[in-house]
């Protein structure tokens, strides 16, 4: 149980388009999720969490209107990356926290999405 | 805030020996947990274990068994009978508000 997917795995885009990435819980219902980003060799930095319908919570130096997150249901998480340039090339990794399963700390991760901004 | 340190970029382990990674972290938060999540070059994250700090008995998974000392605020992993598919990078990280993780430690098993 716990499955958490990411969609795409991969994304290539040109420089200025948007991109969209799908979080989803496969197995469990998710009352809120949370967006990463890792660079190379690097660890995870939190982005933003979002709970259900509500809106997101940024991190300091994150932009809001460059990352649009949208939580519709308590399984859909999405990412959108709006007029994407090179330095947002990165690998972006959700993660769920199931709603009414044992610990509420636990995140469960996805696989990840690398994107490339040419 | 939370900060988590790992002092060991890199550690490499012989095949069935037993390896110990170092985490140390620091914490405003009086109620937290610990984790150690793996990463393999796949790069999923795979949650190895999970530690309530109000606890004081040390988590236990198969081969992998943490030390636990809150008033050093030392969380070390141990990996007993290392196997090749141990190779990863193992991150420590605490949740007290939110999930913070270390920079990682870089394990590699060798046959």
């Amino acid at each position: 149980g716990a499955v958490v997917s990411q969609h795409p795995s991969r994304v290539i885009c040109k420089s200025g388009t948007s991109v969209k990435i799908e979080c989803r819980s496969l197995d469990f219902q998710a009352t809120t999720m949370f967006w990463y980003r890792q660079f190379p060799k690097q660890s995870l930095m939190l982005m933003a969490t979002s709970n259900e319908g509500s809106k997101a919570t940024y991190e300091q130096g994150v932009e809001k209107d460059k990352f649009l997150i949208n939580h519709a249901s308590l399984t859909l998480s999405t990412l959108t990356v709006t007029s994407a340039h090179p330095e947002d090339s990165s690998f972006y990794i959700c993660s769920a926290v199931a709603r009414g399963q044992g610990a509420t700390d636990t995140q469960y991760f996805g696989p990840g999405t690398r994107l490339t901004v040419l | 805030a939370q900060t988590v340190t790992q002092s060991q970029p890199e550690m490499s382990v012989q095949e069935a020996e037993t390896v110990t990674l170092s985490c140390t972290y620091d914490t405003s938060e009086s109620n937290y947990y610990l984790f150690w999540y793996k990463q393999p070059p796949s790069r999923q994250m795979i949650l190895v274990i999970r530690q309530e700090a109000y606890k004081q008995q040390n988590a236990t998974e198969n081969r992998f068994s943490v030390n636990f000392q809150k008033a050093a605020k030392s969380f070390s992993l141990k990996i007993s009978d290392s196997q090749l598919g141990d190779t990863a990078m193992y991150f420590c990280a605490i949740y007290g508000n939110k999930l913070v993780f270390g920079a990682g430690t870089i394990l590699r098993v060798k046959s």
